[in-house]
């Protein structure tokens, strides 16, 4: 099925400890963001990539890394992670800008994090 | 910056109206509007472009005006499918490719 694929969908951690979070689409998009969203605050641009090898800090960057090695994918990386980092990830995609239906952002089905 | 959006939550009978606004203190070069249900992804509602144009999707409407870098989203004759979060997301240009930026959300519940 097209669309955008994020993996895990969830995932405890302990302080300090790293991980990856993987976002792939099929559709060929240009653009992917990473956004996080918490109770009260939306989604906040954590870091977005504007085609392959591509990657733009959005507005919440500090204690995230991000690589686009391949079109198809988008990875969010934490390498310390913190408790404030608690929270649920959507990924999104889209083809690129301008006014037409192909740049409609789809948003995979969202990452849940628990740092303790 | 993430734009503001206002207000932050509603509750509506079922058929009356609401009006949700957007505001942003950078240049546009569009808005969009999304629709969220709870536990699941936002889902896309409509796209403006700067040029102070309207947009229409059922009983949903946007408007866009480019000088006062402002979007409203109108929903008339409210059903109980339209409850949900509703973000707006401001798209500007920058070296770095176009930044999409979404809003706190409004909350919107509608009753019978």
């Amino acid at each position: 099925n097209a669309g955008v694929t994020q993996t895990p969908k969830f995932r405890v951690l302990k302080t300090g400890q790293s991980m990856t979070l993987l976002c792939a689409q099929d559709m060929n998009h240009e653009y992917m963001y990473w956004y996080r969203q918490d109770p009260g605050m939306g989604l906040r641009l954590i870091h977005y990539s504007v085609g392959e090898g591509t990657t733009a800090k959005g507005e919440v960057p500090d204690g995230y890394n991000v690589s686009r090695l391949k079109k198809q994918n988008f990875l969010l990386g934490l390498e310390s992670a913190a408790p404030s980092q608690t929270s649920v990830y959507f990924c999104a995609s889209r083809t690129g800008t301008g006014y037409s239906g192909a740049n409609v952002l789809t948003f995979g089905a969202g990452s849940r994090l628990t740092v303790l | 910056q993430q734009p503001v959006q206002s207000p932050q939550a509603v509750i509506l009978r079922e058929g009356e109206d609401a009006v949700i606004n957007c505001s942003s203190s950078k240049a546009l070069y569009s808005v969009h509007w999304y629709r969220q249900k709870h536990g699941e992804a936002p889902v896309f509602l409509m796209i403006l472009l700067k040029g102070g144009e309207q947009k229409g999707h059922d009983k949903i409407s946007a408007s866009f005006n480019e000088k006062k870098q402002q979007s409203s989203l109108y929903l008339t004759a409210s059903q109980l499918s339209y409850s949900g979060t509703y973000f707006c997301g401001t798209e500007i240009l920058t070296g770095g490719g176009n930044k999409l930026t979404f809003g706190t959300g409004t909350q919107l519940k509608v009753e019978l």
